[in-house]
């Protein structure tokens, strides 16, 4: 019965690259969320995904920043041209119906040189 | 704006004594919280939650406790134990357009449990 799943655990990126990090939500969960912590900080929302929608991406920021979940295959939080400021951990979370208790993955942290 | 506060970056305990961590709220729609327990390098691990019309919900050694009217609520560990060592976040869910899936943490309270 395995957990929330993320790929990579740790992504190394230069400055101008992209970024793809993984989100496997547990089985029988269709909610996923995604969360960043930067250093000394809690998370904070970026954004919540059902398949094929995207339900509420307030806490996303406006530019280089997207998320999907398709039909089939995980979802993907996608940061395009990235920058130092990136730098942080990425937390993927699923839940059944949203308003239960989120689940949370390993975290992919990411480091932009 | 921080509307989830843990004001104690740390709290140091002696095993087998209570650990009690505290977070503070200014968001009155709030009207579920969680606490959550992470390891380095590791993702957050679900512990415990209570609804608003709740004022305590207790699992085994756990017990968190909620003052709606001090917009207060706080973790109590007893026995506590080498292996609780950890960070504690405290979030919640509510607030306004109903959007109670987006949880707001508080920047966590660093518990260590001495031998």
């Amino acid at each position: 019965n395995a957990g929330v799943m993320q790929n990579p655990r740790h992504l190394v990126r230069r400055r101008g690259q992209e970024a793809r990090l993984r989100c496997s939500p547990m089985k029988g969960h269709s909610h996923v969320y995604w969360y960043r912590q930067l250093p000394e900080e809690g998370l904070k929302f970026m954004v919540y995904l059902q398949k094929e929608n995207i339900i509420d991406e307030s806490g996303m920021p406006k530019e280089r920043f997207s998320a999907e979940f398709p039909k089939e295959g995980p979802s993907i939080l996608r940061i395009q041209q990235v920058v130092r400021g990136d730098s942080a951990a990425y937390f993927c979370a699923s839940s059944p119906p949203p308003s239960g208790t989120q689940y949370f993955g390993p975290g992919t942290r990411l480091l932009v040189l | 704006d921080q509307q989830v506060k843990q004001n104690s970056p740390s709290l140091s305990v002696q095993e087998g004594r209570i650990s009690i961590l505290n977070c503070d709220y200014t968001n009155s729609m709030f009207d579920y919280f969680l606490w959550y327990k992470k390891y380095p390098a590791e993702g957050p691990t679900f512990l415990i939650s209570i609804s608003s019309i709740k004022d305590k919900n207790e699992d085994g050694r756990f017990t968190v406790f909620l003052n709606k009217s001090a917009k207060h609520l706080s973790l109590h560990i007893v026995p506590s134990q080498p292996g609780d060592s950890a960070v504690y976040f405290c979030a919640a869910s509510g607030g306004s357009g109903g959007s109670n899936y987006k949880l707001t943490f508080g920047k966590g309270t660093l518990l260590t449990v001495n031998p």
